[in-house]
C-alpha cells in the first residue's frame, strides 16, 4: 500500500487563487517530498520538508508537516496556467534508501 | 550541469522479448534510483544503487534487474516482458549517501508500450 496519500485527488481552482494539497502518511518517517509532474513527464521536486521540521517556503510555496498526525500540506499560493500539473507528496524512512510515493493530486488552474 | 539523462525515451516491444533501459546520473551523484509509474499502480520503487551495490529492492518479480556501473551509470533491464510492463520508468539520482534521504533529481523518463 501507499505511504502517502493525496488528497484531493483533483482540484480544480481559477488563476489567482491558492491551492491546497494534503499528504497524508503510516509511519515515521525521516523526510517528506513534494514533486511535480507535467503530463506525464519527469518529476521535479519541489520541497524537502525533515522530520524535525514544520514549515518551510519556497517562492510562492508553503510546505507544513505534522508528524503527531501524520500529514503535510502544500499550499500553492496566486496559481497561475503554468502550475497545472500532478503533484505528489513522498516519503523516505530512516531506514531505507527509497521514496514511497502517493498516487497524486491533479491540479487544473484555468486561466 | 546537465541533468539526468535517460535512454531510449520511447521503446515498443512485444511480449516475451527483454529490454535494457539506460540511466546517466547528474555528475558527482553517485546514488541512482528507478522507478515505475504506471495509472492504476502509480509510482513505485524498484531499486537503488550506490557505488555499484544494490542497497535497497522494491517488490518486483526477478524479471526486473538492475545494474550500476563504477562510473555511476546505472542500467535495468526486464526480461520476459509482459503486458503489464507496459509504464513510464522514471531514473532520479542524488548526491552522496543520500538515496531517499535527500532530493531525488529525476530524469525525463523512458515510456515503455508492450504489444
Amino acid at each position: 500500500s501507499q505511504q502517502g496519500e493525496e488528497d484531493p485527488q483533483a482540484l480544480s481552482i481559477q488563476e489567482g487563487e491558492n491551492a491546497t494539497m494534503n499528504c497524508s502518511y503510516k509511519t515515521s518517517i525521516n523526510n517528506l517530498q513534494w514533486y511535480r509532474q507535467n503530463s506525464g513527464r519527469g518529476l521535479v521536486h519541489l520541497i524537502l520538508i525533515r522530520s524535525n521540521e514544520r514549515e518551510k517556503h519556497s517562492g510562492r510555496l508553503r510546505v507544513t508537516l505534522d508528524t503527531s498526525k501524520k500529514s503535510s500540506s502544500l499550499l500553492i499560493t496566486a496559481s497561475r496556467a503554468a502550475d497545472t500539473a500532478s503533484y505528489f507528496c513522498a516519503t523516505a524512512l530512516n531506514s531505507n534508501y527509497k521514496l514511497t510515493f502517493g498516487k497524486g493530486t491533479l491540479l487544473t488552474v484555468n486561466p | 550541469k546537465a541533468g539526468v539523462t535517460q535512454t531510449p525515451r520511447y521503446l515498443i516491444k512485444t511480449r516475451g522479448q527483454q529490454v535494457t533501459l539506460s540511466c546517466s546520473p547528474i555528475s558527482g551523484h553517485r546514488s541512482v534510483s528507478w522507478y515505475q509509474q504506471t495509472p492504476g499502480q502509480g509510482l513505485q520503487f524498484l531499486f537503488e544503487y550506490f557505488s555499484e551495490t544494490q542497497r535497497n529492492k522494491g517488490n518486483f518479480p526477478g524479471r526486473f534487474s538492475g545494474r550500476q556501473f563504477s562510473n555511476s551509470r546505472s542500467e535495468m533491464n526486464v526480461s520476459t516482458l509482459e503486458l503489464g510492463d507496459s509504464a513510464l520508468y522514471l531514473c532520479a539520482s542524488s548526491p552522496l549517501l543520500a538515496g531517499g534521504q535527500e532530493t531525488q533529481y529525476f530524469g525525463p523518463g523512458t515510456r515503455l508500450l508492450v504489444l
